[in-house]
């Protein structure tokens, strides 16, 4: 299975601050790397697909890049609805596979 | 945002079979372009995928629950299930149904999740 790594596990931060997660796996997955944005209690919701394309509706401010291994997810201007915490998903092999979570919350 | 439906039973004895139904929203399911897929999560947890279902029929599943998982679809009833047996504690968890952008391996429609907890 591919391992993935996300850092860090956890955040504090501030409405307008810019905020980066890593997201690492253990093999070469291309661009094959999806990011989601979960709320408590609530399902995951798809933010960037293929590890920089904006889903549809999703704001600019969230952005995705990288390939190969090493990727990077960031929100330029953190807003009130953003605490949230946010994981990686490969589809480069079967099984698919998502990092530990990134928990976003308030300074 | 949520577009799914899950429902099932909430309690589930030690070595008994799970069995979960996901509705989706009329003739979707027959589509070329998306897997029909069951994820779950424990409790502060990650995101663990259990498997898929294609329209064909066919289906993949996470190694890891190969043995005991078993995903099937009703067209008729633009439905899909998933079956996990044998089940134990470790097995409590969210489950959530989803769909799978064929292509790009995104999730991009799920149901709002079950709790599903597996003790005597």
């Amino acid at each position: 299975d591919i391992q993935m790594t996300q850092s860090p596990s956890s955040l504090s931060a501030s409405v307008g601050d810019r905020v980066t997660i890593t997201c690492q796996t253990t093999q070469d997955i291309n661009t094959y790397l999806n990011w989601y944005q979960q709320r408590p209690g609530k399902a995951p919701k798809l933010l960037i697909y293929d590890a920089s394309k904006l889903e549809t509706g999703v704001p600019s401010r969230f952005s995705g890049s990288g390939s190969g291994t090493g990727f990077i997810f960031t929100i330029s201007s953190l807003q009130p609805e953003d605490f949230a915490t946010y994981y990686c998903q490969q589809y480069r092999n079967l099984p698919l596979t998502f990092g530990g979570g990134t928990k976003v919350d308030i300074k | 945002q949520v577009q799914l439906q899950e429902s099932g039973p909430g309690l589930v004895k030690p070595s008994q079979t799970l069995s979960l139904t996901c509705s989706v929203p009329s003739g979707s399911i027959r589509s070329g372009n998306h897997f029909w897929t069951w994820i779950r999560q424990p409790a502060g947890k990650r995101l663990e995928w259990v498997g898929r279902l294609f329209t064909t029929g066919s289906t993949d599943y996470n190694p890891s629950l190969k043995s005991r998982v078993t995903i099937s679809g009703d067209t008729s009833k633009n439905q899909f299930s998933l079956e996990l047996s044998s089940v134990t504690a470790a097995d409590t968890a969210v489950y959530y149904c989803a769909r799978e952008r064929r292509w790009v391996g995104a999730f991009d429609m799920w149901g709002q999740g079950t709790m599903v907890t597996v003790s005597s």
